[in-house]
């Protein structure tokens, strides 16, 4: 039963640039969540996919985007990448209404200089 | 507005010792869910554990059991009989509203197991 899967594991990438990273869910989960970790602190939520759709959403500029395939598979986009961008980013899927199960992937550390 | 503490940024327990790791949280919504998690140094986060706000017993897995306070607003973690390998960052979280996956994380507990 595979978990969470994210990709790349790491990348660097220079200020203004965008990026891309994907995420698949563990096995029978349909939403998905993205997370972004800067470093010696907890995550912070950025948003939550489910039926295709942005369901909810932190505390994020709207250059941060995504979106989620019929697959149940997620994109995380960042657009126009500043410093404090470096993270490790997060994602997370659990299955709606199955409230104690929300699963991590390894993450993705992006660091931008 | 919700949050949750965790108040020992570091802890050092021996080998085949219990320890409990301190965490408190405050809501103002009767239904929620609160998720301790740790993180070894790969980056990735491992489930360890829920309770939902409306279980009666607190809740177990392996090792590790929650000691849930309602009243207190309280969730500690304990683990039982360490390991070397239990060696790792330590979060918990909420989640509210009961239907949502986002989660309000503490800054974590570096926890140390030594021999």
């Amino acid at each position: 039963d595979a978990g969470v899967t994210q990709s790349p594991t790491h990348l660097i990438k220079t200020r203004g640039q965008q990026v891309t990273l994907r995420c698949s869910p563990k096995s029978g989960h349909d939403t998905v969540s993205w997370y972004q970790q800067a470093l010696g602190q907890g995550p912070q939520f950025i948003f939550q996919y489910y039926e295709e759709e942005e369901r909810q959403r932190g505390n994020f500029p709207d250059r941060f985007s995504g979106h989620q395939f019929p697959n149940y598979s997620s994109e995380l986009n960042v657009n126009a990448l500043l410093l404090g961008d470096s993270a490790l980013y997060l994602c997370a899927s659990s299955l709606t209404g199955r409230g104690g199960e929300l699963f991590f992937g390894e993450g993705s550390r992006l660091t931008v200089l | 507005a919700q949050k949750i503490t965790q108040t020992q940024p570091g802890m050092f327990v021996q080998e085949k010792e219990a320890v409990t790791l301190d965490c408190t949280y405050d809501t103002s919504d009767p239904s929620y869910g609160l998720f301790w998690y740790k993180q070894p140094s790969s980056g990735e986060m491992i489930f360890l554990i829920y309770q939902g706000s409306y279980d009666q017993q607190n809740a177990t897995e392996g090792r590790y059991s929650l000691n849930f306070q309602k009243a207190r607003k309280s969730a500690n973690l304990v683990i039982s009989a360490s390991q070397l390998g239990d060696s790792a960052m330590y979060f918990c979280a909420m989640r509210e509203p009961y239907n949502t996956d986002k989660l309000i994380f503490g800054t974590g507990t570096r926890l140390q197991v030594f021999p």
